[in-house]
């Protein structure tokens, strides 16, 4: 079964830093982008990082970039999302996601809540 | 504003069908690429439901169908069911932001 678990979520302070994870199952981890996708409270979704297969090209959305940082174990079938001076409005539950190569999104984790608040 | 406009909410008695539009901003220029669509349960996370426009994956009811033309989608839901009630979201990429990117979500309610 495919299957993706996120870990890593929590309540940190504006500034602060927290690291996601996703351990990735059921499928060759190294032949598919995966995703992170974020959805605030109450609002819509949005796609906030990618990460090819072998690592080599990740991209950012512009509300991200500089402080977060997008990496991939492919031996330890684990994707990460480190994220550094945190804000409010980073405040969202954060779901990893696998894509297709048609460029969908196929498998979706469970989520994890990230809360930056003082 | 996203790039891809849904309605806020639309709504059917149980039997009844009902579509959600997805068109591309006026304030984006160029072509959509393949429109795909995801229902999101209350509390869960999403679940893909139609992928490249019109093709359903392994399990999704025939009730549910997608169609694009030019910078426009649709999902159609026909035989409204109770369960059906759910946020659903169309996503594409976006060739000129070189970005995935999501509707809005569409919130269907059935009365």
């Amino acid at each position: 079964e495919v299957q993706l678990v996120e870990s890593g979520g929590g309540l940190v302070q504006p500034g602060g830093s927290l690291r996601l994870s996703c351990s990735a199952s059921g499928f060759t981890f190294s032949s598919y982008a995966m995703h992170w996708v974020r959805q605030a409270p109450g609002k819509g979704l949005e796609s906030v990082s990618v990460i090819s297969g072998n690592g080599d090209s990740t991209y950012y959305v512009d509300s991200v970039k500089g402080r977060f940082t997008i990496s991939r174990d492919n031996s330890k079938n684990t994707l990460y999302l480190q994220m550094t001076s945190l804000r409010a409005e980073d405040t969202a539950v954060y779901y990893c996601v696998r894509r297709t190569t048609g460029w969908w999104f196929d498998t979706w984790g469970q989520g994890t809540l990230v809360t930056v608040s003082s | 504003q996203s790039v891809l406009t849904q309605p806020p909410s639309v709504s059917g008695a149980p039997g009844q069908r009902v579509t959600i539009s997805c068109t591309r901003s006026s304030s984006y220029v160029g072509a959509i690429y393949d429109v795909h669509w995801y229902q999101q349960l209350p509390g869960t996370a999403p679940k893909l439901l139609i992928y490249a426009n019109d093709n359903r994956p392994s399990g999704v009811p025939d009730r549910f169908s997608g169609s694009k033309s030019g910078t426009s989608a649709s999902l159609a839901i026909t035989g409204l069911r109770a369960e059906d009630e759910a946020d659903y979201y169309c996503q594409s990429f976006d060739g000129s932001l070189s970005a995935w990117v999501f509707g809005g979500g569409t919130k269907v309610t059935v009365l």
